[in-house]
């Protein structure tokens, strides 16, 4: 019963375009979302969230959307830089909850 | 400042064993919590505590695992017996509880194999 899903295990990415990352949610109660970003051999890092009451949050090159209705968040890296290269999770939660729900996680490669 | 110190980073051991990890959490952060990443399942939920005190043990797959937190800067997670289905990446994290879920901060993990 994967509540949290991230459907594209990777992504390949060209330097300075734009990427996509894509996540879908089951679970209705859900009203808090992040994304974290994981390098190899560290543990995932926060990156940036989102509440239900937004429907866009930027914080310089990355800008997280959500549509409610479709119960579907993306993030958008944009320019796309080689330090961007890692696992990016999808995770959810509700306000003032502790506990967080994870996707599987997309490995994006940005390429020189 | 120290972040989250997970013990060992790596270990390797045979099915039946007993495994135990371990964490200290950041100084001052009043809630642990364990995770396991898998490929199939990403990053689960295993257990939390909030003082201390476990919360919610909901995502510990079975009675193999165990976890304890006898203090504010330590706690483990056992498996006893080990399985190779076990062999995952555990990861620690430490919040305030009073952050939300956004201020989780993870240590570098604890990659088990199970042969």
């Amino acid at each position: 019963d994967q509540q949290v899903k991230q459907n594209s295990p990777s992504l390949s990415v060209q330097e300075g375009r734009i990427s996509i990352l894509n996540c879908d949610y089951t679970n209705s109660m859900f009203d808090y979302f992040l994304w974290y970003k994981k390098y190899p051999a560290e543990g995932p890092t926060f990156l940036i969230s989102i509440s239900s009451i937004k429907d866009k949050n930027e914080d310089g090159r990355f800008t997280v959307f959500l549509n409610k209705s479709a119960k579907h968040l993306s993030l958008h890296i944009v320019p796309s830089q080689p330090g961007d290269s890692a696992v990016y999770f999808c995770a959810a939660s509700t306000q003032g909850a502790q506990k967080l729900v994870f996707g599987q996680g997309t490995r994006l490669t940005i390429n020189p | 400042d120290a972040g989250v110190i997970q013990s060992p980073r790596h270990e390797v051991t045979e099915m039946g064993q007993e495994v135990t990890l371990r964490c200290k959490p950041i100084s001052g952060h009043n809630s642990l919590f364990w995770y396991r990443q898998t490929m199939m399942r990403g990053l689960e939920l295993l257990i939390y505590f909030n003082n201390n005190v476990p919360i919610d043990d909901s995502g510990m797959p079975e009675d193999r695992f165990s976890a304890k937190m006898p203090n504010a800067s330590f706690s483990t997670l056992k498996i006893q017996p080990s399985e190779p289905r076990d062999s995952a990446v555990y990861f620690c994290a430490s919040s305030l509880r009073a952050g939300g879920a956004g201020t989780q901060y993870f240590g570098p993990g604890t990659r088990l194999l199970v042969l």
